[in-house]
């Protein structure tokens, strides 16, 4: 199973948005509705900001919010503030024996 | 609340053995799978391994198969994942994860704890 595909880095300035896409295959983002989104800073541990594609966990701002289109998800943050300056991840399932599969990473700098 | 905390991280020489533990509190262990999940030093997140609640299913990912295991112990609300033939590419932050009842995402996580493969 290869790593879902995503940009290395996006950048914005504070109030703006930014969307970081996430590319795999119909076995993992294509075939089920169960991506999620992570936030890492840096040396701590990631945080969960969206699952099942667009849900939110309570807590997390409506400033974020996820989509899928075919084999490509996306996770938007609108009005850009300096906390979002972190690593996103995306996830997807993919199966009873590879359950999970990463996105590369993207790294989010707020100009 | 519910916390993971993870242990075990150190250094070791390649081909060597390391166990890491992680102690589940705040929760009912036994009702959830885990996971392991890796983190290369400047790298990004990686799948390691998974264990269902009932402990009679478990999956690895192809990096580690035939090396890792992953065990759990429900009377002590710990997991553990036993590594062997430790290599180079085997340094990372492992972290502990439970995955939510009945959804496919991870809603905990621990602080992880560092192995590093090295002579």
């Amino acid at each position: 199973q290869s790593a879902l595909t995503q940009p290395r880095s996006v950048s914005g300035s504070p109030g703006q948005s930014v969307t970081i896409s996430c590319t795999g295959t119909s076995r993992d983002v294509g075939g089920y509705n169960y991506v999620s989104w992570y936030q890492q800073h840096p040396g701590n541990a990631p945080k969960l900001m969206i699952y099942d594609v667009t849900e939110r966990p309570s807590g997390v701002p409506d400033r974020f919010s996820g989509s899928k289109s075919g084999n490509t998800a996306s996770l938007t943050v609108s009005g850009l503030q300096a906390e979002d300056e972190a690593d996103y991840y995306c996830c997807s399932y993919a199966g009873t024996y590879t359950p999970y599969v990463f996105g590369t990473g993207t790294k989010v700098t707020v100009l | 609340q519910v916390q993971v905390v993870e242990s075990g991280g150190d250094v070791v020489q390649p081909g060597r053995s390391l166990r890491l533990s992680c102690a589940a509190s705040g929760f009912t262990f036994s009702s959830y799978a885990m996971h392991w999940v890796r983190q290369a030093p400047g790298k990004g997140l990686e799948w390691v391994a998974i264990i269902w609640s009932d402990e009679k299913n478990k999956y690895y990912a192809d990096s580690v198969k035939g090396r890792f295991t992953i065990s759990r112990d429900n009377s002590k609300n710990t997991l553990y994942l036993q590594m062997n033939s430790l290599r180079a590419e085997d340094t990372a932050v492992y972290y502990c994860a439970r995955e939510k009842s009945g959804g496919w995402y991870y809603d905990y996580w621990g602080q992880g704890t560092l192995v590093t493969v090295s002579s």
